[in-house]
């Protein structure tokens, strides 16, 4: 029982434009959610995080949006760069703690 | 300060053997959490420690089992190594209950 998905595997932007990558989550327990990005060879790297008492949250080219009612939430990348393109991992956690729930992961391709 | 270091990198082992790997927490953090992230799937709570305590298990069997040290490093000991153990392995520290929590590298398990 996936509690936490990310529906598509792969995305492609064109540099520049907008990358918005998409997470569903089932548990209704899950109050805090974070995003992950991972190179080949590497651990992942934290990247942004949202509490469930917010909506939107942030940080520089990184926005999330969380959609409480919809279980939902998704991270736009404004403007994509081909230093973006990595595979991206949504998580989340119950009580605002550390035990976490990942996606499957959606790579994302950069195109120059 | 230094980040989450896991040794080894790579391993081999025989299916039955037994496997230790090893994880460095970040400077300040107490807790630690290991994660296995099979091919093509995102990483999987396994267990967490916190001041020494296991704090916390995910769907795993008795056969995966950790040590936290008193300067927070830790261990994750694999028994009777199955060919579907074969992943990779992730380390993760944090501060306490913080949610940000960070990964190092992995190991790269391969049982044969």
């Amino acid at each position: 029982d996936q509690q936490v998905k990310q529906n598509s595997p792969s995305l492609s932007v064109q540099e520049g434009r907008i990358s918005i990558l998409n997470c569903d989550y089932t548990n209704s327990m899950f109050d805090y959610f974070l995003w992950y990005k991972k190179y080949p060879a590497e651990g992942p790297t934290f990247l942004i995080s949202i509490s469930s008492i917010k909506d939107k949250n942030e940080d520089g080219r990184f926005t999330v949006f969380l959609n409480k009612s919809a279980k939902h939430l998704s991270l736009h990348i404004v403007p994509s760069q081909p230093g973006d393109s990595a595979v991206y991992f949504c998580a989340a956690s119950a009580n605002a703690g550390n035990m976490l729930t990942f996606g499957g992961g959606t790579r994302l391709m950069v195109k120059p | 300060e230094t980040g989450v270091t896991q040794s080894p990198t790579h391993l081999i082992k025989t299916r039955g053997q037994q496997v230790t790997l090893r994880c460095s927490s970040q400077s300040g953090h107490n807790t630690v959490s290991w994660y296995q992230q099979a091919l093509g799937q995102g990483p999987q709570f396994i267990f967490q420690y916190y001041r020494e305590e296991e704090n916390g298990r995910g769907n795993f069997p008795p056969r995966f089992s950790g040590l936290q040290f008193p300067n927070y490093s830790s261990e994750l000991n694999v028994n009777a190594l199955e060919l579907d153990d074969s992943a990779l392995y992730l380390c993760a520290s944090s501060a306490g209950q913080e949610p940000e929590a960070f990964f190092g590298q992995g190991t790269r398990l391969t049982v044969v």
